[in-house]
């Protein structure tokens, strides 16, 4: 099993619908990062969380330590968000070492 | 413009052949990092630096090689003993390697195999 496990793997959605993505995880962390990979492949950083939720713009991360559980939101979703996103943990060490999940792909059909 | 570059964008290897995948940083961090991206999986841990002259293992080291000669370079060499090399790679960068440093990444270079 993986220590970073997203849902769904793959999401399809139409504009404006509320989007939800999942983040699961079995290891003791220090922060979580929601990242998003564009098709060409580069990665921009969304969040980075240990506690509680961060907005910005429609995106909305959430995180509950207690259950190990993280949740990114999009609100008002949109074709131009349409990307793999990807959540990674940060173990409490001093080396900034990041355990990646699998990814989300998600499409968002006008 | 700040960032990291990331060259070539795409990268044929043949069988036996050792290539370097470059990585550059401007915004004068300490730290870089070198990720392997496979379909259907999570990135993963190649080399790690969190200063010059001084780099880690991370978590599938086998195969590959690198240098940190220059804190803005961190060149990744895939070695002949890389049996799976075709795979996207990132370099990413912080400030330091410290737990709530943001990781910036590089656009990928994707490596083919002939």
């Amino acid at each position: 099993k993986n220590e970073v496990e997203q849902s769904p793997q793959n999401l399809t959605a139409q504009e404006g619908e509320f989007i939800t993505i999942n983040c699961s995880y079995s290891v003791g962390i220090s922060a979580l990062h929601w990242l998003q990979q564009h098709p060409g492949g580069g990665i921009v950083s969304l969040f980075m969380l240990s506690s509680g939720k961060k907005k910005h713009g429609r995106l909305i991360a959430t995180i509950n330590i207690q259950e190990k559980h993280s949740s990114l939101h999009i609100t008002a979703s949109h074709p131009r968000d349409s990307a793999v996103y990807i959540c990674a943990v940060r173990i409490p060490s001093n080396t900034g070492k990041l355990i990646f999940g699998q990814g989300t792909t998600l499409q968002v059909k006008p | 413009d700040g960032g990291i570059t990331q060259s070539p964008k795409y990268l044929f290897r043949k069988e036996g052949q050792n290539v370097t995948l470059s990585c550059e940083q401007n915004l004068n961090h300490d730290a870089m990092y070198w990720y392997r991206q496979d379909p259907g999986q999570g990135l993963r841990l190649i080399y790690y630096s969190q200063i010059v002259n001084d780099f880690q293992k991370g978590d599938i080291a086998e195969g590959y090689s690198v240098s940190r000669e220059k804190k803005e370079s961190f060149p990744l060499t895939v070695t002949s003993a890389q049996k799976n090399p075709t795979a996207f790679y990132l370099c990413a960068s912080s400030r330091s390697g410290g737990v709530r440093e943001t990781q910036y990444f590089g656009p990928g270079t994707r490596l083919l195999v002939l």
